[in-house]
């Protein structure tokens, strides 16, 4: 079956420091693979998606590569902001149109 | 657009009373989803419609849950009759296509079951 498994956090950084969450993933075929961001009080946005292997998700200054050698999607930024705490989720998608969510990390960036 | 709309935004009731959670999916959108989360499992899907027709149910927990999608407007969670162990955010999501259609998700209804 499909699984993610992310980082566990909390995570707390100062402002300006570089941010990473390992994501990594099972699956059988070729998934689709995405980074969720929830804010406080909201439901889930899309932040960067990958469509196949070696492909570079961006937005808002934050990346993510799908790894298929190693399956991974692990989300980077270079410099965070207070605007960017939030839970962050990890995320496949198969042909079956189900998008299975690892478990979320906390992050919280101080000012 | 508004966005997915869900209501009510909290709602906290008493162990075996019935509960209704409601969603509004985006205009033209032919996908609706039902999600749970919760501190111990994370998000769960629990349903999914396709052009208000229910696709895969295999989420839904218990007997105790049922969805409906009477049309492409509208979409309910019933619990009946609800625990304390239900108590969780309960999010709609909905998209244009399936596949990789990106999900817009509400947000969300947090439920208290006492």
């Amino acid at each position: 079956g499909n699984s993610v498994t992310q980082m566990e956090g909390p995570v707390t950084l100062s402002e300006e420091a570089f941010l990473t969450i390992n994501c990594t993933y099972t699956a059988t075929g070729y998934p689709s693979l995405f980074w969720y961001v929830q804010y406080p009080g909201e439901g889930l946005q899309l932040l960067l998606k990958a469509t196949k292997a070696d492909d570079k998700g961006s937005n808002k200054g934050f990346e993510a590569t799908y790894r298929k050698e190693t399956t991974s999607f692990h989300l980077e930024k270079g410099s965070v902001q207070v605007s960017d705490s939030a839970v962050y989720f990890c995320a496949l998608q198969n042909n079956d149109y189900k998008l299975s969510f690892g478990a979320g990390t906390t992050v919280t960036v101080r000012a | 657009d508004a966005g997915v709309i869900q209501s009510p935004r909290h709602e906290v009731t008493e162990m075996g009373q019935e509960v209704t959670l409601r969603c509004k999916p985006i205009s033209g959108h032919d996908y609706l989803f039902w999600y749970r989360q919760t501190m111990m499992r994370g998000l769960e899907l629990l349903i999914y419609f396709n052009n208000n027709v229910p696709i895969d149910d295999s989420g839904m927990p218990e007997d105790r849950f049922s969805a409906k999608m009477p049309n492409a407007s509208f979409s309910t969670l019933k619990i009946q009759p609800s625990e304390p162990r239900d108590s969780a955010v309960y999010f709609c999501a909905s998209s244009l296509g399936g596949g990789l259609a990106e999900a817009f998700f509400g947000q969300g209804t947090r439920l208290t079951v006492v």
